[in-house]
């Protein structure tokens, strides 16, 4: 059964750059039939989606973040991973990573989240 | 941008029928996704691919599409049910989710 678990900062300073890692059990981060995501969820709102990567380094990108965003994945450690500039108090949520499988096309395993606040 | 549109809340009595909708421009032609979250809990995946069940969801729900329209629909509603659910889709190299409906069983 897939697995999988973030591990970030907790607090970032606003103008920072968060970096947050989703650890894989159960499963390979090179399994070509899985596209690896973030999405996160801000207090008390919905959620917005945030990446989505493939072990072949095909990616999307939510266009309002993607000028302050890298994905990326590492098969030695069987992680993938996220990285966010330029940081704002609008960037606070609970962030999630997820596995997206071709067969049903839908984030199908979630983690727990890792809520990410930013402040001075 | 493609935008998704539900209503923010709805009220189920217990053992009744919810259903909630998702409103997006001819959704009909897409593949649509429901997720339920429970509070301080992550999202889960209750229906992929319009009116498919991922494995250990039950059959009480259901999703079907059309038009402009997806909808979720929840028979017998327990209060195990009451949370909130977000429907999603692929568009355009995106994806996109909706706002979000609070199920409250009464």
């Amino acid at each position: 059964q897939l697995l999988l678990q973030e591990s970030g900062p907790g607090l970032v300073k606003p103008s920072e750059t968060l970096s947050l890692t989703c650890s894989v059990s159960g499963g390979s981060v090179s399994n070509t039939d899985y596209f690896w995501g973030w999405i996160r969820q801000p207090p008390g709102q919905g959620l917005e989606w945030i990446g989505t990567k493939h072990h072949s380094g095909s990616g999307y990108y939510n266009p309002s973040l993607r000028s302050r965003l890298t994905m990326s994945i590492d098969t030695s450690k069987n992680q993938f991973s996220v990285t966010m500039t330029s940081l704002t108090a609008a960037d606070t949520a609970v962030y999630y990573c997820a596995s997206r499988i071709k067969t049903k096309n839908a984030f199908d395993v979630w983690g727990q989240g890792t809520k990410v606040s930013v402040s001075s | 941008s493609y935008e998704l549109t539900q209503p923010p809340s709805l009220s189920v009595a217990l053992g009744q029928t919810a259903t909630i909708s998702c409103e997006g421009n001819d959704i009909g032609s897409k593949s649509v996704h429901w997720y339920q979250q429970r509070p301080g809990q992550a999202p889960v995946l209750v229906i992929y691919g319009t009116s498919n069940w991922p494995s250990g969801i039950p059959e009480r729900f259901s999703g079907s599409s059309s038009g402009n329209t997806a909808t979720l629909t929840i028979t017998s509603a327990q209060a195990g049910d009451e949370a909130d659910y977000y429907c999603q889709v692929w568009d355009r190299r995106t994806e996109v989710f909706g706002g979000g409906t609070r199920l409250t069983v009464l």
